[in-house]
């Protein structure tokens, strides 16, 4: 039911950089602030980026985001083993009035 | 800091009404103005939002589930639940509780999830 698209998977060695895209819809991504989150295997999703470009507290500036139109995209510098997870961007969807939360398909990123 | 538990059987037989909890702690569920979630994944798949709950009591729902589900608020207990009717293997997944405050758009804090099995 995803209506946000994003590429299945991305890879690159440690200390390079992935970027994640998340392509969407004037009545979502287009009008609305997209938040990203990070999901590490067998845990629940973290909040890494919201507002299209700001980090929580305690998220390391390697991670940033950037929104163009109705597509957003998430950046990885420095990558780390750690960072081998599942990725989601989110964000509201104002084609119904009541209002639809709605996330991406979802990205695995992967360490060389 | 608000922190949120999922509780409720980790097995429901089909047709059956899946029931889940999720206390919050650290805060008060009354006070603020903050909307409490419910966001599922089955086994390999994606996110998906189910609903929400505003602290005045309003709800709205994902329109693919809307018939079947209920949010509540249990002020009493700093509780807030979901119940979603006629369940079938389909709606097999972990159950995660969310929220976020009034005003804003993302979900933080989220429960650590429960895992509900649709089967007989």
């Amino acid at each position: 039911q995803s209506v946000l698209t994003q590429p299945p998977s991305v890879s690159a060695a440690p200390g390079q950089k992935v970027t994640i895209s998340c392509s969407g819809s004037s009545s979502n991504i287009g009008n609305n602030y997209v938040s990203w989150y990070q999901q590490l295997p067998g845990t629940a999703p973290k909040l890494l980026i919201y507002e299209n470009n700001k980090r929580p507290s305690g998220i390391p500036d390697r991670f940033s985001g950037s929104k163009s139109g109705t597509s957003a995209t998430l950046g990885i510098t420095g990558l780390q083993t750690g960072d081998e997870a599942d990725y989601y961007c989110g964000t509201w969807d104002s084609s119904l009035s009541a209002g639809l939360y709605v996330f991406g398909t979802g990205t695995k990123v992967t360490v060389l | 800091q608000v922190q949120l538990q999922e509780s409720g059987p980790g097995l429901v037989k089909p047709s059956q009404t899946l029931s889940l909890t999720c206390t919050v702690s650290g805060g008060s569920i009354s006070s603020g103005s903050y909307y409490w979630s419910w966001i599922r994944q089955p086994a390999g798949k994606g996110l998906e939002w189910i609903g929400r709950i505003y602290t005045s009591g309003s709800t709205n729902y994902n329109p693919s589930l809307k018939s079947r589900v209920t949010i509540s608020v249990d002020t009493s207990k700093n509780q807030f639940s979901l119940k979603l009717s006629s369940v079938t293997a389909a709606d097999t997944a972990v159950y995660y509780c969310a929220s976020y405050g009034s005003g804003r758009s993302w979900f933080d804090p989220w429960g650590q999830g429960t895992l509900v099995t649709v089967s007989s």
